[in-house]
């Protein structure tokens, strides 16, 4: 099947790491996505990972997926109060054959300064 | 700024009517991909166009139809609405895989 499925908030301090989870259940996934939301906006693309990837770092954020697992995280470093946003995990299904995403709920993230 | 635009911004109208949102694509991109999100179901798939044919569908009401033209602009099409039909209707476009989103129309029904 496809779910996708993150924890629903998460509160940091400002500088200090945040580490947004996520698991799926499509084990032929392909490309796995984070998203950010911002109140009122649209979608962000943050960064994405190709499934035959452990790992990717793109400045202050790092993607480590595990695919034994299907378990999927987005740290961010050095964590400021614009990072407060959803942020959204998605999944392109490797049986769909279309690139639709399927999301997960959104983690929402506060950050204290 | 994701090079995809939306229109209109917002829309309010009432139970039983019909609306048209539109989106144009990233210049390039061939596929354009129609989300809807509401509060109680999330971010759901509805439907992808693949240079004007379309390619898949996902949880689509029989009321809501869509269309992409030759200049690879898309239309969707929401009729007969009901209360439950307001939501952000985000329109994304991609060429390699990954999905650039528009900064969706807000439907309001009443």
């Amino acid at each position: 099947g496809e779910d996708v499925e993150q924890s629903l908030f998460l509160s940091v301090r400002e500088g200090d790491s945040s580490v947004i989870n996520c698991t799926y259940t499509d084990s032929s996934s392909t490309y796995l996505y984070w998203y950010k939301q911002e109140p009122g906006a649209g979608l962000q693309l943050l960064t994405y990972i190709f499934s035959n990837m452990d790992m990717k770092q793109d400045q202050r954020l790092t993607v480590l997926l595990n695919k034994k697992d299907k378990h999927l995280s987005l740290r961010i470093a050095d964590t400021q109060t614009g990072d407060s946003a959803i942020y959204f995990c998605a999944e392109t299904p490797g049986s769909s054959n279309t690139g639709k995403l399927i999301f997960g709920q959104g983690t929402t993230l506060q950050v204290k300064p | 700024d994701s090079g995809v635009t939306q229109t209109p911004k917002h829309l309010i109208t009432a139970t039983g009517q019909r609306v048209t949102l539109r989106c144009s694509p990233r210049s390039g991109d061939l596929s354009v991909y129609w989300y809807q999100q509401s509060l109680d179901q999330g971010l759901q798939f509805l439907i992808q166009y693949y240079n004007g044919e379309e390619r898949a569908k996902g949880n689509i009401l029989e009321r809501f139809s869509a269309q992409q033209f030759p200049d690879l602009h898309s239309e969707l099409n929401l009729s007969s609405l009901e209360l439950g039909d307001s939501a952000l209707y985000f329109c994304a476009s991609s060429t390699t895989g990954e999905q650039y989103f528009g900064p969706g129309t807000r439907l309001t029904v009443t």
